[in-house]
Parts: structure tokens; C-alpha cells; sequence
């Protein structure tokens, strides 16, 4: 199975400031990986898909880029609605997917 | 608009079962998988595995193999995961999710279903 480390576990940003997060998969996922924004108590949110493509309706401060094993997520300019959990999910083999462990993102 | 729609919270006792639905809505139920992901109380996401609604065929990740069994019924769109032999360690949420065309993305998610462990 592939595994997915997602870093950091947790991030705390002012207001304004670039943020980024990262995820590196067990082996090459061919860019087959989503970004995932979730708030207490809702469903997750897809923001960006196949590594670097903007879901419709997501802020184009929200940018994904990577390949191979190697992915990330940069916000630019936190907001304070950008507060959450955000994950991310590979599913490049056989339809098995893999969710990395989280990251908490706070405003501070 | 596509639309899953769970059914609500559930209580099982240790050792029983619990069956939860998944109503699909503004597409054809038939034309895409349905995922199923577990969170349990403060914790990340988990893939359970997929049913292919056409076949009847499903996936399961190694860990929910013995745990959960996937079903659907095309005739009412509904998608259902059944836990079994529950224990603490299945008190989560359960979430209905389907693909974005064309990627391996979750693009539409229930809202969840709270399955809660008491005797």
C-alpha cells in the first residue's frame, strides 16, 4: 500500500503570510493527488486536484504543485476563513486511496 | 447538482451491527464508484473502499476488509456500508464520497453519519 507523510502536523500563520504544506507518498503517484480543506463538524472540501488543478469556486490563493513522490499545497495570503484541517488523498493504483495524517491551520 | 444524503446518527452496542445509507441525487448513480472514508472523534481521514453501483463489485482497504461490507441498491440511488462485530474503535463518523470525473478526487461528500459504540 502507499503510504502518505504529510507535513507539518500542525501551523500557526498570520494574517496575509504564505503558507505551505507537505505531502510525500511511499512511491510515485503520478500526480493522482487531491488537496482537502475540512471545518469542525463539516465534510471535507476539495480545493485542488491531479496535484496543481483549482477545484471551481476555490480562491486562486490556493496553489498545489509537485510530482513523483513529492507534493504541496501553498496558500497565499492566510485568511481567516483559510482556519482547518486540511489533507491530502492519493489514489493512483487500482482505485486504493491513502489520506495523509492532517494538518492543523490557525490563525495567529 | 449532485447530492449525497446520509441517514443519521446510530447507536450500536459492542458486538452488533450497524447499516448506514447514502442517498446519490443529480447524477447517474450508475456511472461512478461510491467511497466510503471513516474519521474517527479528532482524528484524520481513512478509506474504507468503493463499490462500483453497475456491478456490485467493491474494494476494500486491507484494515476494513473484515469490518465493513458495501452494498447498493440501483433502484433507489442509495449506497449502504454495514459495520459489524462493533467495538470502540468504530465510534467515527462515516462519510459517502464520489469522484470528480476523470480524477481520483473526492469531489461530493455526504454530510457524515456519527456512529457511536455504548453499551
Amino acid at each position: 500500500d502507499i503510504q502518505m507523510t504529510q507535513s507539518p502536523a500542525s501551523l500557526s500563520a498570520s494574517l496575509g503570510e504564505t503558507i505551505s504544506i507537505e505531502c510525500r507518498a511511499s512511491e510515485d503517484i503520478y500526480s493522482n493527488l487531491a488537496w482537502y480543506q475540512q471545518k469542525s463538524g463539516k465534510s471535507p472540501q476539495l480545493l485542488i486536484y491531479a496535484a496543481n488543478r483549482l477545484q471551481d469556486g476555490v480562491p486562486s490563493r490556493f496553489s498545489g504543485s509537485g510530482s513523483g513522490t513529492q507534493y504541496s499545497l501553498k496558500i497565499s495570503g492566510m485568511q481567516p476563513e483559510d482556519e482547518g484541517d486540511y489533507f491530502c488523498l492519493q489514489g493512483s493504483k487500482f482505485l486504493m486511496y491513502t489520506f495523509g495524517a492532517g494538518t492543523k491551520l490557525e490563525l495567529k | 447538482e449532485v447530492q449525497l444524503q446520509q441517514s443519521g446518527p446510530e447507536v450500536g452496542r459492542p458486538g452488533s451491527s450497524v447499516k448506514i445509507s447514502c442517498k446519490a441525487s443529480g447524477y447517474t448513480f450508475t456511472d461512478y464508484v461510491m467511497n466510503w472514508v471513516k474519521q474517527s472523534p479528532g482524528q484524520g481521514l481513512e478509506w474504507i473502499g468503493w463499490i462500483d453501483p453497475e456491478y456490485g463489485s467493491t474494494d476494500y482497504a486491507e484494515k476494513f476488509k473484515k469490518k465493513a461490507t458495501l452494498t447498493a441498491d440501483t433502484s433507489s440511488s442509495t449506497a449502504y456500508i454495514q459495520l459489524s462485530s462493533l467495538t470502540s474503535e468504530d465510534t467515527a463518523t462515516y462519510f459517502c464520497a464520489r469522484e470528480l470525473p476523470g480524477s481520483a478526487a473526492f469531489a461530493y461528500w455526504g454530510q457524515g453519519t456519527l456512529v457511536t459504540v455504548s453499551s
